[in-house]
């Protein structure tokens, strides 16, 4: 079974949606991440989590919203679903320190009409 | 803040030819390094980092990198390359005391041909 899973892998939606991607870890991690691709552009930080308590924004954080319900579990919800939120989204996992690595979810397709 | 710059969006390439990808950064402190492969339908996984010590990293499926300091440079290197390499390759970096977050470059796309 994969370490790090994402649902939906893919979902369209209409403008006006509220809309919630899932992520759950197996790997005991206590840092999760969510990250949105557009081409060009790379991976850009939307939201992280250092522990069930701390919650932070990241680079690009208008428009979502998260949630740690547990250790392994990190939902990103999108309030009101807009035409340019229309990205593939990923799930990370690290462990506490600087230099470790992060582990990627297989990505969810969105795509906002 | 830190900033990473991948100069070729795609690198079209003979089978066992060899590659760089490029890689510049800016950074003001201290920093980790990092290349990230996406293969299709796939996420990001490590493929070789530097923290510290030899400026020569490398992964176990022959790429390499090196960090360059006076250069700001983090190129991938790879001397003759398959069919299986085709992916994204990102490269990303970290301030060494910035708790693991991470500024990823826009990519760069492999494509090996045949």
């Amino acid at each position: 079974d994969a370490d790090v899973t994402q649902t939906p892998r893919n979902r369209i939606t209409k403008t006006g949606k509220r809309i919630m991607l899932e992520c759950s870890q197996t790997k005991g991690h206590d840092r999760m991440y969510w990250y949105r691709q557009d081409p060009g552009l790379g991976l850009r930080l939307i939201y992280y989590s250092f522990d069930v308590k701390d919650i932070n924004k990241g680079e690009i954080s208008d428009g979502y919203s998260v949630s740690r319900q547990a250790q392994a579990k990190f939902s990103l919800s999108l309030e009101s679903a807009i035409p340019n939120q229309t990205a593939l989204y990923f799930c990370a996992t690290s462990e506490r320190g600087g230099s470790d690595t992060q582990y990627f979810g297989p990505g969810t397709r969105l795509t906002v009409l | 803040a830190q900033s990473v710059t991948q100069l070729d969006s795609q690198v079209p390439v003979f089978e066992e030819a060899p590659v760089e990808l490029r890689c510049n950064y800016s950074s003001s402190v201290s920093v980790y390094l990092f290349w990230y492969v996406q293969y299709p339908n796939q996420g990001l996984q490590l493929l070789l980092k530097y923290l510290s010590g030899s400026t020569l990293v490398e992964s176990i499926n022959g790429f390499e990198a090196e960090f360059n300091k006076s250069q700001t440079s983090f190129h991938l290197r790879k001397p003759s390359v398959h069919i299986s390499d085709t992916a994204e390759y990102f490269c990303a970096v970290s301030a060494a005391n910035a708790g693991n977050m991470l500024t990823f470059g826009g990519g760069t796309r492999l494509m090996v041909k045949p």
